[in-house]
């Protein structure tokens, strides 16, 4: 069974930093791309950042471009999200979800249970 | 502009079926989509990948009371014998070149 475990979300600061991070399990975590997906309070779902699964290629969304980096260790099983110069509206739960394939396609098939990150002085 | 429209709400008796309406923009009606569904206070759920033609495959352990099903720029989710357990969001999701876009998701009532 698939399961993704986020963590690492808290409250911080405007302009401040954050690492996430997601332990997967239940398959061959090398084998697939993995995204990161947010959701505001009380919003909709919006992609973050993407990875595929040698973690060679890298996407993000424009909201996060140059502030936020997506990286994996496959020797771990794990998926990280680096913030920086965080903003009141990065204020989201972050969800670690999983493509079913290893190039990045940006199609889901799988979801963790996500972290809340704040950002907020 | 790669947009997926969804109605903001829908309602349906216990028991009784909902077809949800996922509109692809102009010129992207050759586009699959997949459809999630949020629990209250839980995270997505992957349902579906619904091609253009119809064709869906279904994650693992989804019943078979849900079903899609595609007509031009329309995808639909279907949902059959309604249970308690459907009142969730519904959210419809397509991918491009380097890009990903969600719906703004249905919340469906059952009464």
């Amino acid at each position: 069974e698939v399961q993704l475990l986020e963590s690492g979300g808290g409250l911080v600061q405007p302009g401040g930093s954050l690492r996430l991070s997601c332990a997967a399990s239940g398959f061959t975590f090398s084998s697939y791309a993995m995204s990161w997906v947010r959701q505001a309070p009380g919003k909709g779902l919006e992609w973050v950042s993407g990875i595929s699964g040698s973690g060679d290629s890298t996407y993000d969304a424009d909201s996060v471009r140059g502030r936020f980096t997506i990286s994996r260790d496959n020797s771990k099983n794990t998926l990280s999200l680096q913030m920086n110069s965080l903003r009141a509206e990065d204020t989201a739960v972050y969800y670690c979800a999983k493509d079913p394939v290893e190039q990045w396609r940006g199609y889901f098939d799988s979801w963790g249970q996500g972290t809340l990150v704040t950002v907020s002085s | 502009q790669l947009v997926l429209t969804q109605s903001p709400s829908a309602s349906a008796s216990l028991g009784a079926s909902v077809k949800l309406t996922c509109t692809l923009s102009s010129g992207h009606s050759s586009y699959a989509v997949a459809w999630h569904q949020q629990q209250p206070e839980k995270g997505p759920r992957y349902l579906m990948k619904l091609n253009s033609d119809g064709r869906h495959s279904k994650g693992d352990g989804i019943p078979d009371r849900f079903s899609g099903s595609s007509s031009g720029a329309e995808r639909y989710l279907t949902i059959s014998s309604l249970q308690s357990e459907d009142e969730a969001d519904y959210f419809c999701q397509t991918w491009g070149t380097d890009i990903v876009v969600f719906g703004g998701g249905t919340k469906l009532t059952v009464l």
